[in-house]
């Protein structure tokens, strides 16, 4: 079984500060894992993924996340933030083993203080 | 090229009546998801699709909610009838087979309110 845990509901920096999103994750197989990234009153969009090649993944926007077998996680990190940083993160992972399925976390609010 | 385009984005109808939501995924894309979001369960799969074919509908909460796949090109979920509890955001999102990392794009969403 698959399962992930964002272990943070809500996060709240300053602007220009750096950024950490906590994600752990369970998986029987070897993992894929993503951060979505969902701003308010639209769809979801990729951040990053981790596919078993580097273990640091940088996305889109200065974020990055690394990728921790011993530890089971994959948290997602920015030096500094942006007030357009403000918005729900979920951290999802998947495997070869059920076709694709995506097990999501149960987000991250992040809010950005000027 | 264009992404995954769902429709309508907003919808507010009445208890019991009859709701259609649209989904054209990407060109090429094999797969195709349907996924309701709510404050209380966050983010759910109801159905998916591979090559049209529904794979695996465990998600779909019960016999009110149909969801059929005509062409590579269009998909649809329907609610009939609807109830308050229905009310969530609803994505569809795709993928295209073969790729190693099994991401997903998603749709804006459609956002749904039954009174």
């Amino acid at each position: 079984a698959q399962s992930v845990t964002q272990l943070d509901s809500h996060v709240s920096v300053s602007e220009g500060t750096p950024v950490l999103l906590r994600c752990n994750y369970s998986s029987s197989y070897s993992p894929s894992l993503f951060w979505y990234v969902q701003h308010p009153n639209k769809g979801l969009q990729l951040l990053l993924k981790y596919t078993s090649a580097a273990t640091l993944v940088k996305g889109i926007n200065g974020f990055e996340a690394e990728f921790k077998k011993s530890e089971t996680s994959f948290h997602l990190t920015k030096p500094s933030a942006h007030m357009s940083d403000a918005a729900e993160y979920f951290c999802v992972v998947t495997h070869s083993g059920n076709t694709g399925k995506l097990i999501f976390g149960q987000g991250t609010t992040l809010q950005v203080k000027p | 090229d264009a992404g995954v385009i769902q429709s309508p984005r907003h919808e507010v109808t009445e208890m019991g009546q009859e709701v259609t939501l649209r989904c054209k995924p990407i060109s090429g894309h094999d797969y195709l998801f349907w996924y309701r979001q709510t404050m209380m369960r966050g983010l759910e799969l109801l159905i998916y699709f591979n090559n049209n074919v529904p794979i695996d509908d465990s998600g779909m909460p019960e016999d009110r909610f149909s969801a059929k796949m005509p062409n590579a090109s269009f998909s649809t979920l329907k609610i009939q009838p609807s109830e308050p509890r229905d009310s969530a955001v609803y994505f569809c999102a795709s993928r295209k087979a073969g790729t190693s990392s099994y991401e997903q794009y998603f749709g804006p969403g459609t956002r749904l309110t039954v009174t």
